[in-house]
């Protein structure tokens, strides 16, 4: 089956702990994007990657890094220089030649202890 | 800056009824999407529909349509028949026309919509 994978579905870590969100895709799309959202408010962008081995900085970059090595791929780091980091996050990617609209993941939930 | 605002935080309808969400969307700019997410209990958010700006008839999938305002910068979703499984968060998102090369999509707050049976 087509989609977008985010592993895990829950991640709990300790304060201080860099960790890492992993975000697949096998719809061979061009753009992926990462996203956060909090309690009563819209998603936020964090980055987004249009080509293998680039990306840009989104809204709310600060204390977050990315890597596009592969076009499949796009994980999110969280380090501990992010004041905030219990959210949850969510996926996307983009077909940029075809279609306006993004599709999400499943998104996981981090919990920083 | 683009901004999106959903003014009804909650909804609720009778099974089958009718409802409509409320957004209204801020832009300079005359070609852009718009669309609506659907986030159930899961929270995967899923597309509903979307609306080319260009385009003068209002976009629908099944029982789901929107009235497209341009002049107004309104945006609503209207739900036929609403089903049990309808129940979830709606979002409305706006993005610039990506000939412009802007990715970012412009989320508003959100619309709890509950179900009655």
């Amino acid at each position: 089956d087509g989609g977008i994978t985010q592993s895990p579905k829950y991640l709990f870590r300790k304060e201080g702990q860099n960790v890492t969100l992993s975000c697949e895709q096998n719809l061979n799309h061009d753009a992926m994007y990462w996203y956060r959202q909090d309690p009563g408010q819209g998603l936020r962008l964090i980055y987004y990657s249009q080509i293998v081995n680039d990306f840009q900085k989104g809204d709310i970059a600060e204390g977050y890094s990315v890597s596009r090595e592969k076009k499949e791929s796009f994980p999110l780091t969280v380090t501990s220089a992010q004041k905030n980091p219990t959210a949850f996050y969510l996926c996307a990617s983009r077909a940029l030649r075809t279609t306006p609209e993004q599709f999400f993941g499943p998104g996981t939930r981090l919990t920083v202890l | 800056a683009q901004t999106v605002t959903q003014s009804q935080p909650e909804m609720s309808v009778q099974e089958a009824e009718t409802v409509t969400l409320s957004c209204t969307y801020d832009t300079s700019e005359s070609d852009y999407y718009l669309f609506w997410y659907k986030q159930p209990p899961s929270r995967q958010m899923i597309l509903v529909i979307r609306q080319e700006a260009y385009k003068q008839q209002n976009a629908t999938e099944n029982r789901f349509s929107v009235n497209f305002q341009k002049a107004a910068k309104s945006f609503s979703l209207k739900i036929s028949d609403s089903q049990l499984g309808d129940a979830a968060m709606y979002f409305c998102a706006y993005r610039s026309d990506p000939n412009f090369g802007n990715e970012k999509l412009t989320f508003g707050t959100g619309t709890r919509l509950t179900i009655i049976p």
